[in-house]
């Protein structure tokens, strides 16, 4: 298995142009979710999804932030106008079970907005 | 929200040491996962926990989950250069997930 597939891994950017990270799920996993990781605050979830449908974005940060699924096997998480606070490594995650079900991460995209 | 600490937030041994991190709930949980992020890595599962006093082993890691369901501890006997990382618990709060992660404990091995 090829396991969740992330890009780009590495982003650098100014502050203002847009941001798209993608990332390609684990075959047959029904969840896939987004995560960003700083160090002042940690893994956060920002959304997830299961079978395509958004279920819980409440960890969006704000509206400058979107995140699509449009078929089982490609999400996007989009960023728009980017600001250098929204500088982190996104995490893509999928699962088979949201109950108690191991969480499979990809490598990440490491975003810098200058 | 989650009310959960992880603690140490940071720990350094010498190789040999042992080590333990301890995730603390001021809730009962339904259950715990563990999980470790490599330096530059992402995180990878290791294990899950789910019945009261459970302890569960994994060569030199050893997992316990509290008798009250409310702490868990993650415990590596004579540490190696390859357990440097990040421990994260992520504990199941609600019966729902286990998608929320404690703050980690950013454990470093000096050789």
């Amino acid at each position: 298995d090829a396991g969740v597939i992330q890009s780009p891994r590495h982003e650098v950017t100014e502050m203002g142009q847009e941001v798209t990270l993608r990332c390609k799920p684990i075959s047959g996993h029904d969840y896939l979710f987004w995560y960003r990781q700083t160090m002042m605050r940690g893994l956060e979830l920002l959304i997830y999804f299961n079978n395509n449908v958004p279920i819980d974005d409440s960890g969006m940060p704000e509206d400058r932030f979107s995140a699509k699924m449009p078929n089982a096997s490609f999400s996007t998480l989009k960023i728009q106008p980017s600001e250098p606070r929204d500088s982190a490594v996104y995490f893509c995650a999928s699962s088979l079970d949201i109950r108690s079900g191991e969480l499979f991460f990809g490598e990440g995209s490491r975003l810098t907005v200058l | 929200g989650q009310q959960v600490m992880q603690i140490p937030q940071y720990q350094h041994v010498q190789e040999g040491e042992d080590f333990t991190t301890y995730c603390n709930s001021s809730t009962t949980l339904s259950n715990i996962q563990w999980y470790k992020q490599r330096p530059g890595g992402h995180p990878v599962f290791l294990i899950q926990l789910v019945k009261s006093g459970e302890v569960k082993k994994q060569k030199r890691l050893t997992f316990q989950f509290g008798e009250a369901k409310k702490n868990s501890s993650l415990h590596i006997t004579a540490t190696q250069t390859t357990d440097v990382g990040t421990y994260f618990c992520a504990p199941d709060q609600t019966g729902a997930n286990n998608l929320f992660f404690g703050t980690g404990t950013r454990l470093t091995v000096i050789p």
